[in-house]
């Protein structure tokens, strides 16, 4: 995983609550990630960081909002969770464009 | 929607057969990534082509890239036990920073 690291790595929670999702990195990379992966859908990009405080949506943002207030850490967050947004929860890192990712273990997140 | 397409969606061959996975995509391309996701892993990187190469090899594996036809092709050698898992191609057609959009991935078994 190239030192990211995800967490919480399971979580349950109720429909309406917020909910956060953090990703750490320790491989000063410039650009991050937050994907989710349901079935037959493959990996969708919710958001995507090009620096601090640099955010950008991705195909499927609505409901979602990120953070990037230092380098290491890119935060997702579900302002008021819904039963849809149940899912398996991956971040990734790059250091540069053209290059490969590095994903983290992924958080499952049921929404109840 | 999705840029890239993989076919088949699952296949299933003996162990030492040769197992050969498409990608399409639908528009010009910076690279294409081939991914690899254990069952409830991260998805590791495989191997990457840029849009002005036609192939590359990493061990057992080989990669094709047909940019008039808007695909490309992985072809792992000789396919052992370990092999067996999902595989995903992932395209970057951004401009500044890269945004990778994968597929739905192809769902391999390699039988003993």
């Amino acid at each position: 995983d190239a030192g990211i690291t995800q967490s919480p790595r399971h979580k349950v929670t109720e429909t309406g609550t917020p909910v956060t999702l953090r990703c750490h990195q320790t491989e000063n990379h410039r650009y991050m990630y937050w994907y989710r992966q349901d079935p037959g859908h493959g990996l969708r990009l919710i958001h995507y960081s090009y620096g601090v405080k640099d955010t950008d949506k991705g195909e499927v943002s609505d409901g979602y909002s990120v953070s990037r207030s230092k380098t290491e850490d890119f935060l997702l967050t579900l302002e008021s969770a819904t039963s849809s947004q149940t899912s398996v929860y991956f971040c990734a890192g790059t250091g540069s464009e053209d290059t490969e990712a590095f994903f983290g273990q992924g958080t499952r997140l049921t929404v109840v | 929607s999705q840029q890239g397409e993989e076919d088949p969606q699952a296949l299933s061959i003996q162990e030492g057969e040769n197992a050969t996975m498409n990608c399409s995509y639908k528009t010009s391309i910076n690279n294409l990534q081939w991914y690899r996701q254990n069952s409830g892993r991260g998805l590791v990187h495989l191997i990457l082509i840029r849009s002005n190469e036609r192939e590359k090899h990493s061990g057992r594996l080989r990669v094709t890239l047909d940019t008039s036809k808007k695909s490309s092709s992985l072809l792992i050698t000789a396919s052992r036990a370990a092999d067996t898992a999902s595989y995903f191609c992932a395209t970057d057609a951004s401009q500044g920073a890269q945004k990778l959009v994968f597929g739905q991935g192809t769902r391999l078994t390699i039988n003993p």
